[in-house]
């Protein structure tokens, strides 16, 4: 069935050092590919997103890279601080009945240790 | 700023009970979904609406119903509340009918427990 696979669950890093979240998908058709953070207690937001037509994008320091014929996607945040912490979902477009719907992944709890 | 509101932010309810769950957003957003978040399981798509009127079965309709009269407000009901509903529910908007290739926004969420 539909499904979006991320990994790893959980993810401990020192800040300044880099962090990577990978993402497979199912649905070969899927052509959106947004990332979210959650803080503690706070809703989701999404920090960048991605279309199938590019392979890479970079907003300050937070990249996503993706590979189609893989059918995977992946977040590099660099030079991490504490102020990253949280939990990351990303999330793939999949047709359901002529409309478009969003499969997320499970999540991955980021934590940054200064 | 897009505003999603959902009506609480903590809910305890009893087995059995009707529940409302409501969510207005306040940018003209055609599209407006229901989520429920549970850890290790990320958000699953409840429901959505493209259109007042109008609405769409998600991944785990079963047990919800919704309804969209107004195109700002998006409402979730449990028929019968039961033990394992008991989670938290997130309300979502964007902006094109019919398009989920593009930016969600969401609320708050509600934090629903089922005694």
């Amino acid at each position: 069935g539909e499904n979006v696979e991320q990994h790893p669950s959980t993810l401990s890093v020192q800040e300044g050092d880099s962090a990577v979240i990978k993402c497979t998908y199912s649905d070969s058709a899927s052509n959106y590919f947004p990332w979210y953070k959650q803080e503690l207690g706070k809703r989701p937001q999404l920090i960048i997103d991605i279309r199938s037509n590019v392979g890479e994008k970079k907003d300050q320091r937070i990249a996503v890279t993706l590979n189609k014929t893989a059918k995977h996607f992946s977040l590099h945040i660099t030079e991490t601080q504490p102020e990253d912490s949280a939990v990351y979902f990303c999330a793939a477009s999949m047709s359901s009945g002529g409309y478009n719907k969003l499969i997320f992944g499970a999540g991955t709890r980021l934590a940054v240790h200064p | 700023d897009v505003k999603v509101t959902q009506s609480s932010r903590y809910l305890v309810k009893r087995t059995g009970e009707k529940v409302f769950l409501e969510c207005v957003q306040d940018m003209d957003h055609e599209n407006m979904f229901w989520y429920r978040q549970d850890p290790g399981l990320g958000l699953r798509l409840i429901y959505f609406s493209y259109d007042v009127k109008m609405k769409e079965k998600g991944d785990i309709p079963e047990g919800y119903s919704v309804s969209r009269e107004k195109k700002e407000r998006f409402s979730l009901i449990l028929e019968s509340a039961s033990t394992n509903q008991t989670s938290m529910y997130l309300c979502a908007s964007s902006l094109f009918a019919g398009d989920s290739n593009q930016p969600q926004h969401f609320g708050d969420g509600t934090r629903l427990s089922i005694l």
